[in-house]
């Protein structure tokens, strides 16, 4: 069974340019979370989508960050005009569907986007 | 919102010993507590879970204990091994989804 994947691993971007994070979760998994490391600290909840839906952006900047998870394809985290405070480590994770309760989350290997 | 705290944030002991690493939370409605360790370069996997209605779990050489009066909950790692260091994070939720993260404990084993 693949894992999450995400890609690219390592992004490089100048000032004002856009990245595009890709995560595709695991198989039999409709929930997607994205969420930020900075350097030294914990991961930081940014947004939790369904399929066609976003269910709670709250952890996201208001402006330049959105996030989409397509009926078909990949979940996309997409930055516009980057800034050097961008960089950091970001991370996909999924859980299958639920029930009811919280179900666990699996993480990808994460996308280090630097920022010159 | 929940708020976690995690100690220490590093931890250096010998192969063979125990390790013991205590997080603390804020909101009383958070039931569901992840021990996640990261490698350098990965991502975090998932190594022990817990719910509220438990109060102690344990797989192997790893345990988790929760005491919800205090809100607080430990991660136990006995016989450590070299390949046992890494950086550790605890994390509270609730009933939804939204992980609240502790800032992580670096540990270390020495052979």
């Amino acid at each position: 069974n693949a894992g999450v994947m995400q890609n690219p691993r390592h992004l490089v971007r100048r000032r004002g340019q856009e990245a595009r994070l890709r995560c595709s979760p695991m198989k039999g998994h409709s929930h997607v979370y994205w969420y930020r490391q900075l350097p030294e600290e914990g991961l930081k909840f940014m947004v939790y989508l369904q399929k066609e839906n976003i269910i709670d952006e709250s952890g996201m900047p208001k402006e330049r960050f959105s996030a989409e998870f397509p009926k078909e394809g990949p979940s996309i985290l997409r930055i516009q005009q980057v800034v050097r405070g961008d960089s950091a480590a970001y991370f996909c994770a999924s859980s299958p569907r639920t029930s009811g309760g919280k179900e666990t989350q699996y993480f990808g290997p994460g996308t280090r986007l630097l920022v010159l | 919102g929940e708020n976690v705290e995690q100690h220490p944030s590093t931890l250096s002991v010998q192969e063979g010993d125990s390790a013991v690493i205590k997080c603390t939370y804020s909101d009383s409605a958070s039931n569901y507590f992840p021990w996640y360790k990261q490698e350098l370069g990965k991502g975090p996997q998932l190594i022990i879970d817990i719910r509220s209605n438990v109060g102690e779990k344990k797989d192997q050489r790893i345990a988790v204990t929760l005491n919800k009066t205090a809100k607080h909950f430990s991660l136990h790692i006995t016989e450590t091994q070299p390949e046992d260091s890494a950086v550790y994070f605890c994390a509270a939720g609730d009933s939804n989804y939204k992980l609240t993260f502790g800032k992580g404990t670096l540990l270390t084993v020495n052979p």
